[in-house]
């Protein structure tokens, strides 16, 4: 069964910061890797998604990184702004269906 | 394009009652997966439908069933409704690697 870890569970910094989120996992047979975000009671917006078979993607001020290897990935987000201030959420599809972390909640402070 | 649309966006139910919430996919997209997320918790897998097939089915009761129609339009349906069935459903659809997911439906249970 794969587990998916997100570490830490929440982090507040000022704005302008980098951010530096976290995600392991345990299987490495994985088919690929997307990165979401979730606002309060909202449904999840796709921000990145990182084929097996590649091991970064940019958009914009995101950049994510995979590790099968070490079952690791890293989301980074270039100078923060509050209006990043989300639950970001990984998630590893292997076969027909997406296994969740549980989040990295972002306060990024004016 | 629309994106992922569900319906109700909220509804309040008592023990004991059935409900039955709705996804249209993306225009084109003929994969439906539903989704259970609890407050604080990543999303867990509950169903996913291709081509109006079952093609798995995550660790929920027999409660829970579903059904994917010509349009590739879905439905979830909870009998026996329980206080701990109140958590936000959300629905994907996937057409190739990527999954996009609609704004969710907030269900309490009372």
């Amino acid at each position: 069964k794969q587990e998916v870890t997100q570490i830490p569970a929440a982090l507040s910094v000022p704005e302008g910061e980098n951010l530096v989120l976290n995600c392991s996992f345990t299987d490495s047979a994985i088919y690929n890797l997307q990165w979401f975000r979730q606002d309060p009671g909202k449904g999840l917006t796709s921000l990145l998604l990182i084929q097996s078979s590649q091991r970064e993607q940019t958009s914009g001020r995101l950049n994510a990184s995979l590790d099968k290897s070490s079952g690791r990935s890293t989301l980074y987000i270039a100078a923060s702004q509050p209006g990043d201030s989300a639950t970001y959420l990984c998630a590893l599809r292997v076969d027909y269906k997406l296994s969740f972390g549980a989040g990295t909640t972002v306060t990024v402070r004016a | 394009d629309a994106g992922v649309t569900q319906s109700p966006t909220h509804l309040i139910k008592t023990r004991g009652q059935q409900v039955t919430l709705r996804c249209s996919p993306i225009s084109g997209h003929k994969s439906v997966s539903w989704y259970q997320q609890v407050l604080g918790q990543g999303p867990q897998f509950i169903f996913q439908y291709y081509e109006k097939e079952e093609r798995g089915r995550g660790n929920f009761p027999d409660r829970f069933s579903a059904r994917q129609f010509p349009n590739y339009s879905s439905e979830l349906n909870v009998n026996a409704l329980l206080l701990g069935d109140s958590a936000l459903y959300l629905c994907a659809s996937t057409q190739g690697a990527e999954a996009f997911f609609g704004q969710g439906t907030r269900l309490t249970v009372v």
